[in-house]
């Protein structure tokens, strides 16, 4: 089942920080962020793992809450490097990785 | 290390044709996944193949059919296409099978007429 993801949509100006959530309704083993930018490929940003810590790239960080099935991205200080559209998936036992419909992040100047 | 190479990068069929994508993975990954990305959606799951075995299929028609080679290289093809099939179809490799991180390739982006 897709992952749901919040906002859909968020516009910032540069050094802005932004919250990108990722939730489902299935008990989840992992939640994988990439970012995509437009006519590129998706690129892997982080994993996160059940029972794992919260991880951390640079000013890109995110958290997974086992009990809400929940996955938040946090950028802090944004970059107009970071403009793109940002995809949770998710693995829910052995399930294949199943993307939500992304959150399309605009940074401006 | 080069990361996962496809081909073509473009392609323009008309409905009823045939086509065949491929994709080499990075080199020790023996897992190679297929994902159809219509434009303004998250890549949604075909196939996955570790050590030349099915080990996953999405919700897609018997037109769609993958194999992967002993060299760990993958084919996807469609069967008489429709224009539905327009989209961009992205594969990826991995370690191993449906847990670890997966590495995308450039994508194929498919136009039928």
């Amino acid at each position: 089942q897709q992952p749901v993801q919040s906002p859909q949509a968020v516009i910032l100006r540069e050094g802005e920080d932004a919250v990108i959530n990722c939730s489902s309704s299935k008990a989840l083993y992992s939640v994988h962020w990439y970012r995509q930018k437009h006519g590129e490929a998706p690129v892997f940003l982080m994993i996160l793992l059940k029972g794992g810590e919260q991880k951390g790239h640079e000013k890109i960080s995110a958290s997974f809450n086992e009990k809400k099935q929940q996955s938040s991205l946090y950028l802090t200080a944004s970059q107009l490097s970071y403009s793109g559209t940002y995809f949770c998936g998710t693995i829910a036992g052995n399930t294949p990785l199943v993307f939500g419909k992304g959150t399309r992040l605009s940074v401006i100047a | 290390d080069a990361g996962v190479t496809q081909s073509p990068t473009h392609l323009i069929k008309t409905r009823g044709q045939q086509v065949t994508l491929r994709c080499s993975p990075i080199s020790g990954h023996k897992s190679v996944s297929w994902y159809q990305q219509v434009l303004g959606q998250g890549p949604q799951f075909i196939f996955q193949y570790y050590e030349k075995e099915e080990r996953g299929r999405g919700n897609f028609p018997d037109r769609f059919s993958a194999r992967q080679f002993p060299n760990y290289s993958s084919e996807l093809n469609v069967n008489a296409l429709l224009l539905g099939d327009s989209a961009l179809y992205l594969c990826a490799s991995s370690l191993g099978p449906v847990k670890e991180t997966q590495y995308f390739g450039p994508g194929t982006r498919l136009l039928v007429l």
